[in-house]
């Protein structure tokens, strides 16, 4: 059965620490993992797709990495405004457009 | 502006009386689809539709029905909503089938008594 867990639940960090947030995935055959951020009250705002092992992006303060079981997402000297929910998705090439989401990583930057 | 827009963004409705929520975009996507997101359980599918007239089942389709006649529509029905059907309900849309960059309407609030 695919599946997406994303780990911790919560993170609280100071600004400037910089850490990361886990995907691990198991699907049949990866199409694209996605990373969404999300606002409370708001929908999800696409971040990055990566589609095969070593893949990696970059946006500002943010890099996701990708490889064969997990997917990592960097946040390097982060700001109170990166303080959000990051959301990571999987497409498997065996469930026609199907996608799955993990259940997020409550991420809070503290001045 | 590209957008995706959803009607109502609150309803309160009571059970087993059929309600109907909009979802529109206009920037000429093939892929459409509906999640609910509920707390610890993240975002899950219900239906998706590659095209008009091609819809299938996500990961918890029961209890609703999707249809799609035109390219920019994609409504969700509840024939008779229940309260385990509440939750808050996002449309999605994005070219290709899915796998590209996915654009996420506002959200619908659904409190079914």
């Amino acid at each position: 059965e695919d599946q997406v867990t994303q780990s911790p639940e919560a993170l609280r960090l100071q600004e400037g620490e910089s850490s990361s947030l886990n995907c691990s995935y198991t699907v049949s055959g990866l199409r694209g993992l996605f990373w969404y951020r999300q606002d409370p009250g708001k929908g999800p705002e696409f971040l990055f797709t990566l589609y095969s092992a070593g893949e990696e992006k970059e946006k500002e303060r943010l890099k996701a990495t990708l490889t064969k079981k997990e997917s990592f997402l960097h946040i390097t000297a982060p700001k109170p405004e990166d303080s959000a929910t990051y959301l990571c998705a999987v497409q498997a090439s065996s469930s026609a457009s199907k996608i799955i989401f993990g259940s997020g990583t409550r991420l809070s930057i503290r001045p | 502006e590209a957008q995706v827009t959803q009607n109502p963004r609150y309803l309160i409705t009571v059970t087993g009386k059929k309600l109907t929520v909009t979802c529109s975009q206009n920037m000429n996507h093939e892929y459409m689809s509906w999640y609910r997101q509920d707390p610890g359980l993240g975002l899950r599918q219900i239906y998706y539709s590659m095209n008009v007239e091609v819809t299938d089942k996500g990961d918890v389709p029961e209890g609703y029905k999707v249809s799609r006649k035109e390219k920019r529509n994609f409504p969700l029905i509840l024939e008779s909503p229940s309260p385990n059907q509440t939750s808050l309900y996002f449309c999605a849309s994005s070219f290709g089938q899915g796998a590209e960059t996915q654009y996420f309407g506002p959200g619908t609030r659904l409190l079914v008594l």
